[in-house]
């Protein structure tokens, strides 16, 4: 079985660029999860999908991140204007119960 | 203060050690308990669930204190194969987000 799977694995932009995030869950997984690592501090939950809908985005940090998850399958993550506190680890998760299944994360840099 | 609080270590033990780990949660209304493995530049991974009658996996044991509100983690006989992060991970009461600790480091050295 696959495992979920994040694109790219590492992105370095400038400030004030867009950058898009891309989350490929476990196939039959309806619930979809976005959190973030920045340095030195712990993960943190940014939104929960249940298929297509947002069920919780209490963790985005403000209106610069946009996630979408069109068809109820694989999801974006979109930054723009990219600032540099929002350099870190993204992470994506996949569940079907209690038990989330992560990705291994994409490694932004904002320069 | 944190929701999830963990001592950051490092933890330095032998090989065939036995360590332990606590964590303590803030939020009295939480219902499930996990934690999580970390290896270095990796995504985190569940190690095991925790449960209120304490629960064994292998070499691995985990316990909830729901009076305390804090869970612990005991390794016995530390492989070098142990040495990673360890995440104490809660699950609000109605809600599917966790709330990750910063995490115990574990370096078991021969």
């Amino acid at each position: 079985e696959a495992g979920v799977t994040q694109f790219p694995s590492h992105s370095v932009i400038e400030k004030g660029q867009t950058v898009t995030l891309r989350c490929d869950p476990i196939s039959g997984h309806d619930n979809l999860y976005w959190y973030r690592r920045v340095m030195g501090k712990e993960i943190k939950f940014l939104l929960h999908f249940v298929k297509e809908s947002k069920q919780d985005e209490s963790g985005m940090p403000n209106n610069r991140f946009l996630a979408e998850r069109t068809g109820g399958t694989y999801s974006t993550l979109k930054v723009q204007p990219a600032e540099l506190e929002d350099s870190g680890v993204y992470f994506c998760a996949s569940s079907r119960d209690e038990k989330l299944f992560f990705g291994s994360g994409t490694q932004l840099s904002v320069l | 203060r944190k929701e999830v609080e963990q001592d950051p270590g490092p933890f330095n033990v032998p090989e065939g050690a036995t360590v332990a780990f606590n964590c303590t949660y803030s939020n009295s209304a939480s219902q499930s308990f996990f934690w999580y493995r970390q290896d270095c530049r990796k995504e985190p991974k569940l190690l095991m669930s925790v449960y209120s009658s304490g629960n064994e996996d292998g070499r691995f044991t985990a316990q909830l204190n729901r009076a305390s509100q804090y869970i612990s983690l005991l390794i016995r006989d530390s492989k070098l194969s142990d040495s990673a992060t360890y995440l104490c991970v809660v699950n609000s009461a109605g809600f599917q987000k966790l709330v990750f600790g910063t995490g115990t480091r574990l370096l078991v050295s021969p």
